[in-house]
């Protein structure tokens, strides 16, 4: 099967701006994710999206962080505007509903903030 | 607070030798505990899971882990690295059938001695 598709793979910005990073997930799956992996770190979760609705944003930082999953399918994670301390590789993942398997990562969006 | 915990951050293993990777969690109830590899500039790929049963686990690529309740702790082995082995290494805890949110690890990078 196809895996979670990211893009773009890399992007860099200067501080204020704003960025987009789309992902499309594995077909079928209904849970999408969006983890930020700042350098060193491992993955925090950002959002969880159950079809369109989100199930957990607790860990969005809300003031310019925004995500939306349109029809259940695609997903799209902005930042606006960015800051220096944004630079990390923003992971998407997908998963059935209840399936134990885990989830499928794509390989990541890295954003430099300059 | 629910966490992951890998205690080294870097380790080295001569090829050939066994190697094992420590995780210890701390969660209200048992977790789903899971363990990823990173390559560089790559996503997360899945190696096993442990939700339940049989507390010794086999994953792809020669890896097991096992899952002591007494201790909270999920530490992955393998008899024999092979120098594709290097990379980093995560250790994941989530609750709800695997499909919420999982909680991270900060990695363990491992380098594979010739």
């Amino acid at each position: 099967e196809a895996g979670v598709a990211q893009s773009p793979r890399y992007k860099i910005i200067e501080k204020r701006q704003s960025v987009a990073f789309w992902c499309n997930p594995i077909s079928g799956h209904a849970t999408l994710y969006w983890y930020q992996q700042i350098l060193g770190q491992g993955p925090k979760l950002l959002i969880q999206f159950q079809n369109n609705g989100v199930v957990d944003d607790s860990q969005l930082p809300k003031d310019r962080f925004s995500a939306e999953r349109l029809k259940g399918v695609d997903s799209t994670l902005k930042i606006q505007p960015a800051k220096l301390e944004d630079s990390a590789v923003y992971l998407c993942a997908s998963s059935l509903a209840w399936e134990l398997r885990g989830y499928t990562f794509g390989s990541g969006t890295r954003l430099t903030v300059v | 607070a629910q966490s992951v915990t890998q205690p080294d951050i870097h380790i080295t293993v001569s090829e050939g030798a066994s190697l094992e990777l420590r995780c210890n969690y701390s969660y209200g109830a048992t977790p789903y505990l899971f363990w990823y590899v990173q390559s560089p500039g790559q996503g997360l790929q899945l190696l096993l899971k442990y939700f339940s049963g049989d507390t010794l686990v086999q994953g792809i690529k020669g890896f097991e882990a096992e899952f002591k309740r007494s201790q909270s702790s999920f530490n992955l082995r393998k008899p024999s690295v092979h120098w594709s082995d290097a990379a980093e290494y995560f250790c994941a805890a989530g609750s709800g059938g695997g499909a919420d949110g999982l909680t991270f690890g900060k990695g363990t990078h491992l380098i594979i001695q010739p």
